[in-house]
């Protein structure tokens, strides 16, 4: 199994500032089948990124991913409002499919 | 316009079993993979359990393998979660979820069901 941790756990900042989250994979991720979602509470998730770092449809292009291998990156470039919200990696590449614990982008 | 709407959650004892269904609409159903991932209260998802498009593969997150059985029938446009031998640890919302045609991400996600384990 693929076990993927987030880092950081939470990440305190200001609107308008820019967010980096990291994912790491224990193992390879095959042809970065490395995806990123966004949940916020009393939601379901959302899809960001797939591909580790194509957008999803109608994702705005300040989110970014990026990386390869067993280290992945989603960047926030300017914090909105409604950036601020839980985000998951995952890896889909082989079963079984694993989720990271989750980072919480919380507003400083 | 993609829906997925599930139904069959609520209160089960230890031990017990329930079956989730799942309606889709707006979309070919059998031409896509579909996902069971749940989230216990207060936590992260889980994966639970994938199944191909035509049913002839089904895969499984290691602590509901030999418990949970994923199924589909196509022409009702409908997923199923069949769980057997429930612990409170199986606690959690469960959501369906649509794959995209370029791989097993999810896509698209369900409103969500909550299951609850206890005595």
């Amino acid at each position: 199994e693929i076990v993927l941790t987030q880092s950081p756990g939470t990440l305190s900042l200001s609107p308008g500032e820019r967010a980096t989250l990291s994912c790491w994979a224990s193992q390879t991720v095959g042809s970065s089948y490395l995806a990123w979602y966004q949940q916020k509470p009393g939601q379901a998730p959302r899809l960001l990124i797939y591909g580790a770092s194509t957008r999803a449809t109608g994702i705005p292009d300040r989110f970014s991913g990026s990386g390869s291998g067993t280290g992945f990156t989603l960047t926030i470039s300017r914090l909105e409002p409604e950036d601020f919200a839980v985000y998951y990696c995952q890896q889909y590449g082989r079963s079984p499919l694993t989720f990271g614990g989750g980072t919480k982008v919380e507003i400083k | 316009q993609v829906q997925l709407v599930e139904s069959g959650g609520g209160v089960v004892q230890p031990g017990g079993s329930l079956t989730l269904s799942c309606t889709a609409s707006g979309f070919t159903f059998s031409d896509y993979a579909m996902h069971w991932v749940r989230q216990a209260p207060g936590t992260g998802l889980e994966w639970v359990a994938l199944i191909r498009y035509n049913g002839n593969d089904k895969y499984y997150a290691d602590s509901v393998k030999g418990r949970f059985t994923i199924s589909r029938d196509n022409s009702k446009y409908t997923l199923y979660l069949q769980m057997n031998s429930l612990t409170t640890e199986d606690t959690a919302v469960y959501y369906c979820a649509k794959t995209s045609i370029l791989g097993w991400f999810i896509d698209f996600w369900g409103q969500g069901t909550l299951v609850t384990v206890s005595s």
